[in-house]
């Protein structure tokens, strides 16, 4: 599976949208886009994936250049709950999740 | 179930010993993962089931580690002579399908050995 490259923090106003870029510039035509996120110490929850289509869902939109070497995952209104490690992570469905070390988001009041 | 489960949250034991970790899955779902994951760091894929079959181990460090699911449903990690760099978070997920790669994971079971 692809590598994916994250900042390692971001900060984000209460209310204001989130956008948390990846670069998987290596990704294969098979290799979907997924996003996860870790509240604290809860388990890896699911976000949004796609494959070169923009998706929206109940918790966020996700962004994929035309050329799928980047993408943006948009939280359109932050909440102090949204705190959390996000990641991005570029796969196939043949192996196993690589999570990397994600971006930890902050969302300040 | 309503979702995975994992026991026990916490487990401390001395270095040498054998620890047995626990994870129900959620019932309808084939596939289960086992991660570790270091403190600050993303979890780290360890081994997964497709029913009982059990596919791919490579993420095992070492030998000492094992896992079962007998009966394609609950399932254990072992870990034997335990040692402090065996220390971490434990977390198991499952998935509908192997195809199916959204995974829901449970609340981890904390390893701390002395």
């Amino acid at each position: 599976d692809a590598k994916t490259t994250q900042p390692t923090s971001m900060d984000c106003a209460e209310g204001r949208a989130a956008n948390l870029p990846c670069n998987h510039s290596t990704i294969s035509g098979n290799e979907y886009v997924y996003w996860y996120r870790q509240i604290h110490s809860q388990g890896p929850q699911y976000i949004i994936h796609g494959l070169k289509n923009n998706e929206t869902n109940e918790m966020a939109s996700l962004i994929i250049t035309e050329d799928r070497k980047s993408s943006t995952l948009i939280l359109p209104h932050a909440t102090l709950r949204d705190t959390a490690v996000y990641y991005c992570i570029a796969y196939s469905g043949n192996t196993p999740l690589v999570f990397g070390k994600g971006t930890r988001l902050s969302v300040i009041a | 179930g309503a979702g995975v489960s994992q026991s026990p949250r916490y487990k401390v034991t001395k270095r040498g010993q054998d620890v047995t970790l626990r994870c129900d899955p959620i019932s309808s779902h084939a596939t289960l993962y086992w991660y570790q994951q270091a403190l600050g760091q993303g979890p780290e894929f360890l081994t997964y089931f497709n029913y009982e079959a059990q596919p791919d181990k490579s993420g095992l460090p070492s030998d000492r580690f094992s896992a079962e699911r007998p009966e394609g449903s609950i399932s254990t990690l072992t870990i034997q002579r335990t040692e402090q760099r065996d220390s971490a978070m434990y977390r198991c997920a499952s998935s509908l399908d192997s195809l199916q790669e959204t995974q829901y994971f449970g609340p981890g079971t904390r390893l701390l050995v002395l």
